[in-house]
């Protein structure tokens, strides 16, 4: 059974950073690009990043309101995603999921075949 | 980037009914656009993908149709289960991803 894990939310100050991480399980991590979205309080999905697969180089790419704050990376070794967070603002406040892909091997991003349960980050003095 | 608009804002059915939504892009994905169920306090559930793939265990009267600009989903014999907000979302153009608004299913 596929199943992945967020771990690491909390409260947090602005300015302030953390790491989330997800972790994987029923399923060949390393096969798979690996996305993070977040969904703030009451409001829609929003996508954050994804990273791809170590064969097409595990390059990332971030949304515009995260891009220089945020990271993504991979360790295929423990089946694990991280989200790094820096510069944290209040509305990076949400509920933070990580998902994988629908299709294996894909260069370009595909449906949200899985998700896990969500880590939630609250940005707050 | 490319604006996704879901139709209506929310949606009240009887059970054993019909569910129409609506799913609008403001330029041509092809058919690259997934349906997701959420229900509250859980995560999203990929329902479809490639606009009419059915996802691993999703129930046969969820359907999915449309390519281009225009897509829709349909719930046929409404359960009761079957509430909760819908969302569209297009992946051709990945910077960025991009999400409808969602659709929010009541049962009556």
């Amino acid at each position: 059974e596929v199943q992945l894990v967020e771990s690491g939310g909390g409260l947090v100050k602005p300015g302030r950073s953390l790491r989330l991480s997800c972790t994987g399980s029923g399923f060949s991590f390393d096969d798979y690009t690996m996305s993070w979205f977040r969904q703030a309080p009451g409001k829609g999905l929003e996508w954050v990043g994804f990273i791809r697969i170590r064969a097409y180089g595990g390059t990332t790419e971030c949304a515009a309101s995260v891009k220089g704050r945020f990271s993504i990376s991979r360790d295929d070794s423990k089946s694990i995603a991280y989200l790094q967070m820096n510069s944290l603002r209040t509305d990076d406040t949400a509920v933070y999921y990580c998902s994988r892909d629908q299709d294996k091997h894909s260069w370009t991003p595909s449906a949200g075949g899985y998700w896990g349960q969500g880590t939630l980050v609250t940005v707050s003095s | 980037e490319i604006v996704m608009t879901q139709s209506p804002g929310n949606l009240s059915v009887s059970p054993g009914e019909r569910a129409t939504l609506s799913c609008r892009a403001s330029q041509s994905v092809s058919n690259n656009l997934a349906w997701y169920q959420q229900k509250p306090g859980q995560a999203p559930r990929l329902l479809i993908y490639g606009a009419s793939t059915r996802a691993t265990a999703v129930p046969a009267r969820f359907s999915g149709s449309g390519s281009g600009t225009e897509f829709t989903l349909s719930i046929s014999n409404l359960q009761s289960e079957d509430y909760g907000v819908y969302y569209c979302q297009q992946y051709t153009n990945w910077l960025p991803l991009t999400f409808g608004g969602g659709t929010k299913v009541e049962i009556k």
